[in-house]
């Protein structure tokens, strides 16, 4: 089956430092997704890209948070520096199409601390 | 902003019953989507519907558009213990390429 990889499934890091999150979407779609889960906001957008090209981060706290797809394999997620308040499932999401539904990775579950 | 809300928020039924849930919006979408989440992983697609009125099946799982285009409903039938979960609609409007979740509505099954 095709699937979202996301890595790292887990981080803890210190507030005030960097972190990185990679999403490798399935093969031939070129919508990406980024959603952020917590109990308190539930599933959250941050941003999506679209054939590469960011079509809306409005989502996301701009000073600290960036997003980018350095290839049409490779979508990241960087928080600098990063807070307490940012803990929370970070979910990747591929689609074929804008009109379609699209499947979601395994996250990665961040802790600052 | 729009806002997706979806009932009930947890339910606990009897295995072989019959479940029902829907989400309500204030905005009207041109898309419905239904996703199911187990613990520890993300949401997996289960339904997609593109057309008010639009009934689609896959096996147990029936999830309907509503005519007004501003809610959706989905059934589960004859569940069973692995039904347990978070099941999430999302829906879009046109003109955008989002998708708003709602809130979830939490699913135990007593065997």
């Amino acid at each position: 089956d095709a699937r979202v990889t996301q890595t790292p499934r887990h981080k803890v890091t210190e507030m005030g430092q960097e972190v990185t999150m990679r999403c490798q979407p399935i093969l031939g779609h070129n919508t990406v997704f980024w959603y952020r889960q917590t109990m308190m906001q539930g599933l959250e957008l941050l941003a999506y890209f679209r054939n590469r090209a960011p079509l809306d981060d409005s989502g996301m706290p701009k000073d600290r948070f960036s997003a980018e797809m350095p290839d049409a394999t490779l979508a990241t997620l960087k928080i600098q520096p990063s807070e307490p308040r940012d803990s929370a499932v970070y979910f990747c999401a591929s689609g074929p199409a804008l009109n379609y539904g699209y499947t979601f990775g395994s996250g990665t579950r961040l802790t600052v601390v | 902003g729009q806002q997706l809300n979806q009932s009930p928020q947890s339910m606990f039924i009897q295995e072989g019953e019959d479940v029902s849930m829907n989400c309500t919006s204030s905005s009207i979408f041109n898309t419905w989507l239904w996703y199911k989440q187990d613990p520890g992983e993300g949401p997996v697609l289960l339904i997609a519907l593109y057309k008010a009125g639009e009934l689609t099946s896959n096996g147990r799982l029936t999830a309907q558009f509503g005519i007004t285009r501003k809610d959706s409903f989905l059934n589960i039938s004859a569940s069973i213990p692995s039904d347990v979960g978070i099941y999430f609609c999302a829906g879009r409007t046109s003109g955008t390429y989002k998708y708003i979740f709602g809130t979830g509505t939490r699913l135990k099954v007593l065997a």
